[in-house]
């Protein structure tokens, strides 16, 4: 049990579907975060939300839509996604990275997206 | 930009072998250190973390890691590996910018204990 869970674990979808990715955490952090872990890359941080306002968004296309409507919940919305999408989505939590400068991350299971 | 180089991507070594797993960070202010590792079928989780004080710091499972702030290193170390380390292991480095702290991870180095 990591106290942060990912739904689903494992998603296919085609080009024109809509779905979503859901996370929750249950460790009282008031930071979220949205990872996209690809074979032989560094994890690549895709945005972070810190007491539910969105303080990063890392150059991610709009096909990528995140919601986070409290501190312990965070969607990943999917639209028109491409091949090249296809990864391991992890979600995270830590405490307030502005003012907990050593807090860690707390990962969940992650969500494998396929995308045909 | 801060970076993180992970130079073994794949190591494979047999039971009771010792390890070490390089990890160098291109960023010249201060930092905190961690790694990362994930088990087959499993979450990311925290193995340990450097953030002052002595830059020689002991995590779970008998591992340690060194902190050569000259070096802009923190390798991962454990003197004797069992067939359970099998996993694939992350460093990261988080700096403050912006009045937030930033994550960057490296590429991960998978390990493969043979008994």
């Amino acid at each position: 049990e990591t106290g942060v869970t990912q739904t689903p674990r494992h998603l296919v979808m085609g080009m024109t579907n809509k779905k979503s990715l859901k996370c929750e955490q249950h460790l009282g952090h008031n930071a979220m975060y949205w990872y996209k872990q690809s074979a032989k890359k560094p994890l690549e941080l895709m945005f972070v939300y810190n007491f539910k306002e969105q303080t990063e968004n890392n150059s991610v296309p709009s096909r990528f839509s995140p919601e986070c409507p409290n501190s312990s919940h965070l969607f990943l919305h999917l639209h028109t996604l491409q091949p090249e999408d296809s990864a391991l989505y992890l979600c995270a939590s830590s405490q307030n990275p502005r003012s907990d400068y050593n807090s860690p991350l707390h990962f969940g299971n992650g969500t494998r997206l396929t995308v045909t | 930009a801060q970076s993180v180089s992970q130079h073994n991507h794949h190591v494979i070594l047999s039971e009771a072998a010792s390890l070490e797993l390089g990890c160098n960070y291109s960023y010249g202010g201060t930092v905190n250190l961690f790694w990362y590792v994930q088990y087959p079928g499993q979450h990311l989780q925290l193995l340990l973390k450097y953030f002052s004080g002595d830059p020689l710091v002991k995590g779970i499972k008998g591992f340690e890691a060194e902190f050569i702030k000259s070096k802009f290193s923190f390798n991962l170390r454990k003197p004797s590996v069992q067939w359970s380390d099998t996993a694939e292991y992350f460093c990261a480095v988080t700096i403050i910018t912006g009045g937030y702290q930033k994550v960057t991870f490296g590429t991960g180095t998978k390990l493969q204990v043979i008994p």
